[in-house]
């Protein structure tokens, strides 16, 4: 059984244009978070979320927003999608906010034309 | 916040020989350090770990050691194979409200046969 899962695994589409993407964890695990992989390979923390708190990283534009229906799921929705948007974005899990190791699911290559 | 570099950001060994990558943390209050790898076009998968209160880590052919007193640590890895070939990250999880993986820039590795 796949521990983080995520949807679409490809997505192109046209700058202005809203889309979402989804994760999901079988792994019990309280947090969820989103990271961004630019093309230079370099990782960068968007959002921590479990079910008391959001932490959100200050350079995130307001155009992102992570939405949560339960704590198995942790939804990416992008608004407006602009050219510098185009990067690799993976979901990742971990028992506790703060605690313990991490795992990252296969990753949305979105490519914005 | 916290800041994390990472060299060297290429690295290149023979076969059977070792390969060591290093890093160094900004935040004194940073208390767990993991190391991932990261194959061309996959996730990131978490390869060990190691938290404050801990020198040095083992696991079979790879070894971390962290000095906290310099805010450093090391990823060893010894005999190298063509398949340890991939990106290597370190990351740093912050303390407070910044309880975040902070991740360093990679270093691509390659194990020439």
């Amino acid at each position: 059984d796949t521990a983080v899962s995520q949807t679409p695994k490809y997505l192109v589409t046209q700058m202005g244009n809203d889309k979402s993407i989804k994760c999901e964890q079988n792994l019990g695990h309280d947090t969820m978070y989103w990271y961004k992989q630019d093309s230079k390979k370099f990782l960068k923390i968007m959002f921590s979320y479990n079910n008391k708190e959001l932490i959100i990283n200050e350079t995130v534009p307001n155009r992102f927003s992570p939405k949560s229906p339960d704590k198995a799921h942790l939804n990416l929705h992008i608004n407006s999608l602009e050219l510098g948007d185009s990067a690799v974005y993976f979901c990742a899990s971990s028992q506790d906010l703060g605690v313990g190791a991490q795992y990252f699911g296969p990753g949305t290559r979105l490519l914005v034309l | 916040g916290e800041n994390v570099e990472q060299h060297p950001s290429t690295l290149s060994v023979q076969e059977g020989d070792s390969a060591v990558i290093k890093c160094t943390y900004s935040d004194s209050a940073s208390n767990y350090f993991p190391w991932y790898k990261q194959e061309l076009g996959k996730r990131p998968q978490l390869i060990i770990d190691i938290r404050s209160n801990v020198g040095e880590k083992k696991d079979q052919r790879i070894a971390v050691t962290l000095n906290k007193t310099a805010k450093h640590f090391s990823l060893h890895i010894t005999e190298t194979q063509p398949e340890d070939s991939a990106v290597y990250f370190c990351a740093a999880l912050g303390e407070g409200s910044a309880r975040q993986l902070t991740f360093g820039s990679g270093t691509q590795l390659t194990v020439l046969p």
